[in-house]
């Protein structure tokens, strides 16, 4: 079936850095768009990045634009999210997701990893 | 701030009918789609397009649209259907963006 596995979340010091990673299996990862969505403590869903199959094409969201990079390995199926210089606002549990219908009038995030959590703290 | 618009909370008697909006300019353009979200779980895909369900996903949840603002509908709510229910669309700049969430109490 289809799955998505996140990892390599944790706790890290303000102004350090880290390297999300996430599995892809039981589909052709080489031919989807995929994200990173995160969620704060006890907050709302907000998108992060998003990269092309290809990955010729990358966004960012303005909070994380210059910090973050997003990359694929279409021959490893993952996905990752390099973090540096991170702040306590970053802390929040950080999703992959699949992403369909950027090119046409919708777009829609299905499946969704289970998450990793990202704590920012001295 | 969001640029897509939720109530914070709704609630709906067990089998009723219950509407969850979702209002931004984005929305004029493009199709919501909307995600439930269970405490402690990933959220899920319910509704996509102009109204589509996953595979998996109860007839009762239904989706539209008119003007800026979108819906989801709940035909018959569950117990089940307790949740939190996240809209996404586009922001102002094209990319994705999500509303600030409805919590759904079934009483």
């Amino acid at each position: 079936q289809v799955q998505l596995v996140e990892s390599g979340g944790g706790l890290v010091k303000p102004g350090g850095s880290l390297r999300l990673s996430c599995a892809a299996s039981g589909f052709t990862f080489s031919d989807y768009y995929m994200s990173w969505i995160r969620q704060a403590p006890g907050k709302g869903l907000e998108w992060v990045s998003y990269i092309s199959s290809s990955g010729s094409t990358i966004y960012y969201a303005d909070s994380v634009k210059g910090r973050f990079t997003i990359s694929r390995d279409n021959a490893k199926n993952s996905l990752y999210l390099q973090m540096n210089s991170l702040r306590a606002e970053d802390t929040a549990v950080y999703y992959c997701a699949r992403m369909r219908g950027i090119a046409a009038a919708s777009n829609w995030f299905d499946p969704w990893g289970q998450g990793t959590l990202v704590t920012v703290s001295s | 701030s969001s640029e897509l618009t939720q109530d914070p909370a709704v609630s709906v008697a067990l089998g009723q009918t219950v509407r969850i909006t979702c209002q931004g300019d984005s929305l004029r353009s493009y199709y919501a789609s909307w995600y439930q979200q269970k405490p402690g779980q990933a959220p899920v895909l319910v509704i996509y397009g102009k109204n589509n369900r996953p595979s998996g996903i109860p007839d009762r949840f239904s989706g539209s649209s008119s003007g800026n603002t979108a819906s989801l509908t709940i035909t018959g709510a569950q117990a089940e259907d307790e949740a939190d229910y996240y809209c996404n669309s586009r922001d102002s700049s094209g990319n994705p963006s999500f509303g600030g969430g409805t919590k759904l109490t079934v009483l």
